[in-house]
């Protein structure tokens, strides 16, 4: 297995919602990360785990609430997001955080907050 | 991590080989070069990477000049399936330990 799956592909949430995004890997890898992507930019970093532990957290707003439950699941739990944090969500994971591993993405998860 | 500049956009023929210039002139010693590309509403592909001599793989062939400053990353027969962002980063073990991408060259395959 050498994919990274995300899901649901689509979510639609109100601001008083509260909802996961989830994303899971089967090859062993020992880093995983959460970026977001707007619309016509590139993506941006959110959080990294390195062996299951919080590694980086770019100063993300509180009402995203990373979990790593095992080295092959990550969540991203949401609670009272804004119309703004509308935004494709990617998972990636690598088989470390060094410079030599390449990044493995899912497809994403388009949400949408109304 | 070193900056990085790319072209904004580029087009090419289908068919015709597809050269994606990056500049990274302040690149170090240690520090990779990679090549991801991004099609419409799908996540990042990683395509190739290197440190200082030229690479190839099935998809992609990277040219790195001798002083590291740039790099071309060559996709030798253009389909339609290649238009997409095409992001340049270069990756050390210090500064910012994640992939981070900057605006990237939209590549548009033309029939």
């Amino acid at each position: 297995d050498t994919e990274v799956t995300q899901t649901p592909k689509h979510l639609v949430m109100g601001m008083t919602n509260k909802k996961s995004l989830k994303c899971e890997q089967h090859m062993g890898h020992r880093a995983m990360y959460w970026y977001k992507q707007k619309a016509k930019k590139p993506p941006e970093l959110m959080f990294v785990y390195s062996y299951e532990k919080l590694s980086i957290n770019e100063s993300v707003p509180s009402r995203f609430s990373p979990e790593c439950p095992n080295s092959s699941l990550l969540n991203l739990h949401l609670h009272a997001l804004q119309p703004e944090d509308s935004a494709l969500y990617l998972c990636a994971s690598s088989p470390g955080e060094g410079r030599y591993y390449g990044y493995t993405f899912g497809s994403g998860t388009r949400l949408t907050v109304v | 991590d070193a900056k990085t500049t790319q072209p904004t956009s580029m087009d090419c023929a289908e068919g015709r080989a597809a050269n994606l210039p990056c500049n990274h002139s302040t690149i170090s010693g240690n520090e990779y070069v990679y090549w991801y590309r991004q099609i419409h509403s799908q996540g990042p592909q990683y395509i190739i990477h290197g440190l200082k001599n030229n690479e190839t793989n099935e998809m992609a062939s990277l040219i790195i000049t001798e002083d590291r400053k740039s790099s071309t990353l060559i996709l030798p027969h253009a389909t339609l399936r290649d238009t997409a962002v095409y992001y340049c980063i270069v990756r050390g073990d210090t500064g910012r330990r994640a992939l981070t991408f900057g605006s990237g060259t939209r590549l548009q395959v033309q029939p």
